[in-house]
């Protein structure tokens, strides 16, 4: 079963926005991840928060956690038409390093 | 660049055929995953081996699947009899895991289609 639950599950933006996915997972993490996946490929890890940290960054990319909540977000900002991709939050619940994904945000940023 | 291989990349089988597919983790990492990808269940963590060793299959149809690790370059995912729902991109993925760190590295996906 799914340990996160994304939203929204599409998102459909304009080049030069601000796109936000947000992830709800349910039991407690050592951290949580997002991955990004383009069509027919593989996942590609894009930052790594762990479960004592509230936000980081990373260039374009602002993910915040809350663990009171067991919610997390991402933010790309300024959107790129290559930004176009499927989003992942994967959560490690500190059980050997099990990674459980969310089903993921589809996110199209038109040019 | 290191990076995880899988093959066959696609597969089209027959209902009732065996299929194996491979993964070659990047040298030095101690964890492997395999995954499930279809549309209607998503990211479906199949089993994953630390060290060699399985830590957890318990996302594994027992009675078809099975999965190994033989040496430490060789991962298998072997499906018999496949039947069609098991059409899906089965995916690799390797990671080093220290402390809480558990970043992972995916290949390409075997897309299997069995009719």
């Amino acid at each position: 079963s799914q340990q996160g639950e994304e939203d929204p599950q599409a998102l459909s933006i304009q080049e030069g926005e601000n796109a936000t996915m947000n992830c709800s997972y349910k039991t407690s993490i050592n951290n949580l991840q997002w991955y990004r996946q383009n069509s027919g490929r593989g996942l590609v890890h894009l930052i790594l928060i762990r479960s004592n940290e509230r936000e980081k960054h990373s260039g374009r990319l602002r993910v915040t956690l809350d663990t009171s909540k067991k919610s997390s977000s991402l933010l790309i900002t300024a959107s790129r038409a290559a930004d176009t991709a499927s989003y992942f939050c994967a959560t490690d619940g500190g059980d050997g390093g099990k990674l459980i994904f969310g089903q993921g945000t589809e996110l199209s940023v038109k040019p | 660049d290191a990076r995880v291989t899988q093959t066959p990349r696609h597969k089209v089988t027959e209902m009732g055929q065996e299929v194996t597919m491979r993964c070659q983790p990047i040298l030095g990492h101690n964890t492997v995953f395999w995954y499930r990808q279809t549309m209607m269940q998503g990211l479906e963590l199949l089993a994953y081996f630390r060290n060699r060793a399985p830590l957890d299959d318990s996302g594994m149809p027992k009675d078809r699947f099975s999965a190994e690790m033989p040496d430490a370059t060789l991962a298998t995912l072997k499906i018999q009899p496949s039947e069609p729902r098991d059409s899906a991109v089965y995916f690799c993925a390797s990671g080093l895991v220290l402390g809480a760190n558990t970043e992972a590295f995916f290949g390409q996906g075997t897309r299997l289609t069995v009719v």
